[in-house]
């Protein structure tokens, strides 16, 4: 079974630095995708980024950067100059392909706090 | 990507008692999925829903207590039955849309 592993409960950050929540994943499966989710206090889910495991470049969206080490099962997302609405939830999720279909199985997650 | 309207957005109930929670999608999918995060928890599948067959349940869900209909490609309900405090959770709904996972803006749902 995959498992998506996330050791940081919770992060703090100074509003305009750079962030890292790491993300460990494990799974046989040799094509897989990873997720970034930001969830904030209303609690919706917002996609932020996206890595699939034949993707040769870190995949990048605007701040948001993931560190891909395939070799090392590593997916960290890494959030360049913090604001204060970055404050939330963050999820790593992987999905799964099985014979009824692919779905996602989530992280603990990482709440994240951006300090003025 | 695709964009959900899940209904309610939250609500109240009594033990004891059903909520219906409805997801509109705005272009047909195949499948959809329904989540539960309880709180200060990350989020686990309840079940997948195709259209035109029975919805898939994950190990410790039952169709008894959270059944699914999925009458055509852009709408599903998820019921919670027989409510206790234990199910007090936000529930989404999601679909796939090529690489990603659309999901509905959540039901936060507190029962008394």
């Amino acid at each position: 079974a995959q498992k998506i592993t996330q050791t940081q409960p919770g992060m703090f950050v100074q509003e305009k630095e750079a962030v890292t929540l790491d993300c460990t994943y494990d799974t046989s499966d040799q094509s897989y995708g990873l997720f970034w989710y930001k969830q904030p206090s209303s609690g919706e889910m917002i996609f932020l980024i996206y890595q699939g495991s034949y993707d040769e470049q870190n995949a990048t969206e605007g701040r948001y950067s993931l560190n891909f080490q395939k070799a090392r099962k590593s997916a960290n997302l890494v959030i360049s100059a913090s604001q204060l609405g970055d404050s939330a939830m963050y999820f790593c999720a992987m999905r799964e392909v099985r014979t009824s279909g692919s779905r996602l199985t989530f992280g603990e997650g990482t709440q994240l706090t951006v300090n003025p | 990507s695709a964009v959900i309207s899940q209904k309610p957005s939250r609500d109240i109930c009594q033990r004891g008692t059903s909520l219906t929670i409805q997801c509109q999608v705005d272009s047909q999918v195949t499948m959809m999925f329904w989540y539960r995060q309880q709180p200060g928890q990350s989020l686990t599948l309840i079940a997948t829903a195709n259209q035109g067959s029975e919805a898939t349940y994950e190990s410790g869900f039952v169709i008894d207590k959270f059944p699914i209909s999925r009458p055509n490609l852009t709408f599903s309900t998820l019921t919670v039955s027989n409510m206790s405090p234990e199910d007090s959770s936000i529930y989404l709904c999601s679909v796939a849309r090529n690489y990603g996972y659309t999901f509905g803006s959540g039901t936060r749902l507190t029962v008394v």
